[in-house]
């Protein structure tokens, strides 16, 4: 079964400084895609950065970046510049091209405070 | 060009009580997927209806059950209550099927069991 691992439950940063977030993930196949998800108070999830698996080539929003180490089935993403408005939940996120095409499975979340 | 809309907002029932939460695709979308988000937790697939049939399902009870009208909306129907059904559902949608990866997450509905 796939599974997602975000082991910092809570993380901080200072404005205007760089945050990384950590993700690991656990699956047997070879064409998936992963993602990170902001949530904030509001509640509505927003996509931040999405990957897929066979692209070697690290995915980049903006601020917003991942390194993606297939090998080592790692996904973390790094916050630059970080602005007031970043804090949020985040989830890192996995779905599948072929098993579970038709859902996206979550890891628990990471609480992000950005502090003026 | 409207988002995925979910109704009520919030809602507050009784043990033991039936829910039905609602749920309009973003224009354009034909498959709606729900999730449950325990407090604290990140969300956790239920099933998906494509074509007014549910298609995958995840690990929840009968008790949780949907439909799918021709307009492509969607309701998610929990029967029988339990204090643990107090959650976040949220309902994402995408164009066809095998499409999680161009899902759009609609704002939630916060039930609360008392």
């Amino acid at each position: 079964a796939q599974t997602v691992t975000q082991s910092q439950p809570e993380m901080s940063v200072q404005e205007a400084e760089t945050v990384t977030l950590s993700c690991t993930y656990d699956t047997s196949e070879s064409d998936y895609y992963l993602f990170w998800y902001k949530q904030p108070p509001s509640r509505q999830m927003i996509l931040v950065i999405r990957q897929e698996a066979y692209k070697q080539q690290n995915a980049t929003e903006n601020r917003f970046s991942v390194n993606f180490q297939k090998a080592a089935k790692s996904f973390s993403l790094k916050i630059s510049d970080s602005q007031l408005g970043d804090a949020a939940m985040y989830f890192c996120a996995y779905t599948s091209m072929k098993t579970s095409y038709d859902k996206v499975i979550f890891g628990p979340g990471t609480s992000l405070s950005v502090i003026p | 060009d409207a988002g995925v809309t979910q109704s009520p907002t919030h809602l507050i029932k009784t043990r033991g009580q039936q829910v039905t939460l609602r749920c309009s695709p973003k224009s354009g979308h034909d498959t709606v997927s729900w999730y449950q988000q325990a407090l604290g937790q990140g969300p956790q697939f239920i099933f998906q209806y494509y074509e007014e049939e549910e298609r995958q399902r995840g690990n929840f009870p009968d008790r949780f059950s949907g439909h799918q009208f021709p307009n492509y909306s969607s309701e998610l129907n929990v029967n029988a209550l339990l204090l643990g059904d107090s959650a976040l559902y949220l309902c994402a949608s995408s164009q066809g099927r095998k499409k999680a990866f161009e899902q759009y997450f609609g704002p939630g509905t916060r039930l609360t069991v008392t």
